[in-house]
């Protein structure tokens, strides 16, 4: 396993449309983070799910975002009606619980909405 | 309220020089761990060096190692004999026991010059 693998890495959206990354994280990690990096900030939480439940939601993840880990394998992240406040890096991450310390992340998505 | 803090603006340094990446934090939780990150022009997120609230030594990895003052709520970065690179953005977060995420500073960016 060569690590958190995004898919993905550049999208080019028109306003309005809907898109979906997706998130294969390191095969025994248990728990897979997305987070988003805004122009000359740092990461920021959207939503964190332990195997298939999806425990945690920011305020930031409005109801255009959805998350979805089926199986407890790879994620998906969709955003519907995209609108220009939505380019970002997408990042994901994973780790295992009982060593939570360890978070790899993906090399992200870079999603451009014009 | 900002839970990280880094303030300081872009920095160039001399290859084979150290430099010292400033981060502040804040937390009322007496179990957390801090983090540095490494984010080259690629995007993706390196994982560095990790400090335990607990831990009663500064953490060292290879090049890296970590100021931990407790006290002052401080968790610097030492990066000895830069290298070419090392040129990236470079991210402090902090995970608290009670939150499953991490929460990012704003980065520093450092340019290794020959």
């Amino acid at each position: 396993d060569t690590g958190v693998s995004q898919d993905p890495r550049h999208k080019i959206t028109k306003r309005g449309q809907n898109v979906t990354f997706r998130c294969d994280p390191i095969s025994e990690h248990n728990r897979l983070y997305w987070y988003r990096q805004t122009l000359g900030q740092g990461p920021e939480f959207l939503t964190y799910f332990q195997n298939e439940a999806q425990l945690e939601k920011s305020r930031l993840l409005s109801d255009r975002f959805s998350a979805e880990r089926p199986k407890g394998s790879f994620s998906t992240l969709e955003i519907q009606r995209t609108e220009q406040g939505d380019s970002a890096m997408y990042l994901c991450a994973s780790s295992l619980a009982v060593m939570d310390y360890g978070y790899t992340f993906g090399s992200g998505t870079r999603l451009t909405v014009v | 309220a900002q839970k990280i803090t880094q303030t300081q603006p872009g920095m160039f340094v001399q290859e084979k020089e150290a430099v010292t990446l400033d981060c502040t934090y804040d937390t009322s939780d007496p179990s957390y761990g801090l983090f540095w990150y490494k984010q080259p022009s690629s995007g993706e997120m390196i994982f560095l060096i990790y400090q335990g609230s607990y831990d009663q030594q500064n953490a060292t990895e290879g090049r890296y190692s970590l100021n931990f003052q407790k006290a002052r709520k401080s968790a610097n970065l030492v990066i000895s004999a830069s290298q070419l690179g090392d040129s990236a953005m470079y991210f402090c977060a902090m995970r608290e026991s009670r939150l499953n995420r991490l929460a990012f500073g704003k980065g520093n960016q450092v340019v290794v010059i020959p």
